[in-house]
């Protein structure tokens, strides 16, 4: 079956744009999460949400990241006013209920910020 | 801070056992042992936990020693598609925790 897709694959943004990642999780998965994955390093959390509930946004670096599931299904990440910090590839990870359950990755999408 | 340390790179030949090493003294009585890898330009993907018993499934082997201080994953017939950054972490079945990944081991496979 399908599995976790995250589009775009790949995105450049001049700093101080905005952008907006897109994740769509395998069909009635509960929990989503959100995590930042730095060259040469492992993924670092950002944000947790069971079906529309934001429940864990700890991992957040700053206000100008942001995140929702509105229907509880796909998740959209947004980083407002890009920074050169920002470049990383961000995963989107899903699971059947909690976090107990086997998370699922997408593939990631990788951000440059020129 | 992750909880487990391992080494940063091993190697191995195509067709022997992978045994992967990975320390996690502070673990906590109720805190499971995963492991997932990454293979390059994919996303992290699932392999294998447990608490303190011995596990095995298609993919690869846990060994847990008693006091539960560490672990080794056993690929047992490694190919070159098992190359790859394997990350060990320890997590709280059944309550609200994120993965804590780590930087991982990479292994090589070697022809």
């Amino acid at each position: 079956g399908a599995g976790v897709s995250q589009s775009p694959r790949y995105k450049v943004a001049k700093r101080g744009q905005d952008v907006a990642l897109r994740c769509d999780p395998i069909s009635g998965h509960v929990s989503l999460f959100w995590y930042q994955q730095a060259l040469g390093q492992g993924p670092e959390f950002l944000t947790y949400f069971q079906n529309e509930a934001q429940l864990d946004k700890s991992g957040l670096p700053s206000d100008r990241f942001f995140a929702e599931r509105p229907e509880g299904s796909v998740s959209t990440l947004k980083i407002q006013r890009t920074q050169q910090e920002d470049s990383a590839v961000y995963l989107c990870a899903s699971s059947l209920q909690g976090w107990a359950d086997t998370q699922y990755f997408g593939p990631g999408t990788r951000l440059t910020v020129l | 801070d992750a909880k487990t340390t391992q080494p940063p790179s091993m190697d191995c030949a195509e067709g022997r056992a992978a045994n992967l090493p990975c320390n996690h003294s502070t673990i906590s009585g109720n805190e499971y042992v995963y492991w997932y890898r990454q293979i390059h330009s994919q996303g992290p993907q699932y392999i294998i936990h447990g608490l303190k018993n011995n596990e095995t499934n298609e993919m690869a082997s846990l060994i847990i020693t008693e006091d539960r201080k560490s672990s080794t994953l056993i690929l047992p017939h490694a190919t070159l598609r098992d190359t790859a950054v394997y990350y060990c972490i320890v997590n709280p079945a059944g309550a609200n925790s994120k993965l804590t990944f780590g930087k991982g081991i990479t292994l090589s496979v070697r022809p």
